[in-house]
């Protein structure tokens, strides 16, 4: 059972341009949803992370959105950049275990 | 101030054999986590350890998989009698403290030939 779906699985985005990547749950139990960065070869960084009592979140040009009654979230990043290509995760955090979602494959193409 | 780090970075073990995954955690750090990544896939929770302590294996496979955090050393994932399902990037994260943002290493790439 997927708890974490993730959308979508690739994306591609023009430098300048908005890159969005969505993530819904199931389980209202999770009390904390970070964003993870993944490059190639690399393990998961923390890029962002909320809380599900903040409806929005922002750290320079990321920002999470959260729906706490569709129970959903979303990542924004905002003026995208070719550096920014990789692979991105959404997870949803109950105790100690996270639940990631599928993974995003972002292009930020010039 | 060095990260997690885990070791080795590439694994490669005939089916049958055994495979072990070092993970040192952050400096002060005392709990650890190991989760497995399939090809194409997100991250799966395996165990959850502190210092001598299992506190989860929820995610463990019931056998051949076994984990330990001694008192002294890296935190250790064991994989026996390996088949090929069992390829895999297994990452290891730790935190300070339960509830605290989990920091992960770079990974161990395991192939079954």
């Amino acid at each position: 059972q997927q708890q974490v779906k993730q959308s979508p699985q690739s994306l591609i985005v023009q430098k300048g341009g908005i890159s969005i990547i969505n993530c819904a749950y199931e389980n209202t139990a999770f009390d904390y949803f970070p964003w993870y960065q993944q490059f190639p070869g690399k393990g998961p960084a923390l890029l962002i992370a909320i809380r599900p009592d903040v409806s929005e979140k922002k750290e320079g040009r990321f920002t999470i959105s959260f729906n706490k009654s569709a129970k959903q979230f979303s990542l924004h990043i905002m003026d995208s950049q070719p550096g920014d290509s990789a692979t991105y995760f959404c997870a949803a955090r109950r105790g100690n275990k996270l639940t990631f979602g599928t993974g995003t494959q972002l292009k930020v193409e010039l | 101030n060095a990260g997690v780090m885990q070791n080795p970075r590439h694994l490669v073990r005939r089916r049958g054999q055994e495979a072990r995954l070092r993970c040192s955690p952050m400096k002060g750090h005392s709990h650890v986590y190991w989760y497995r990544q399939l090809p194409e896939e997100g991250l799966k929770f395996m165990v959850y350890l502190q210092k001598e302590n299992i506190i989860d294996e929820s995610g463990m496979p019931k056998e051949r998989f076994s984990a330990e955090f001694p008192k002294e050393g890296p935190s250790i994932l064991r994989i026996q009698q390996v088949v090929r399902g069992d390829s895999a990037a297994y990452f290891c994260a730790s935190s300070p403290s339960a509830g605290h943002e989990q920091y992960f290493g770079p990974g161990t790439r395991l192939t079954v030939t």
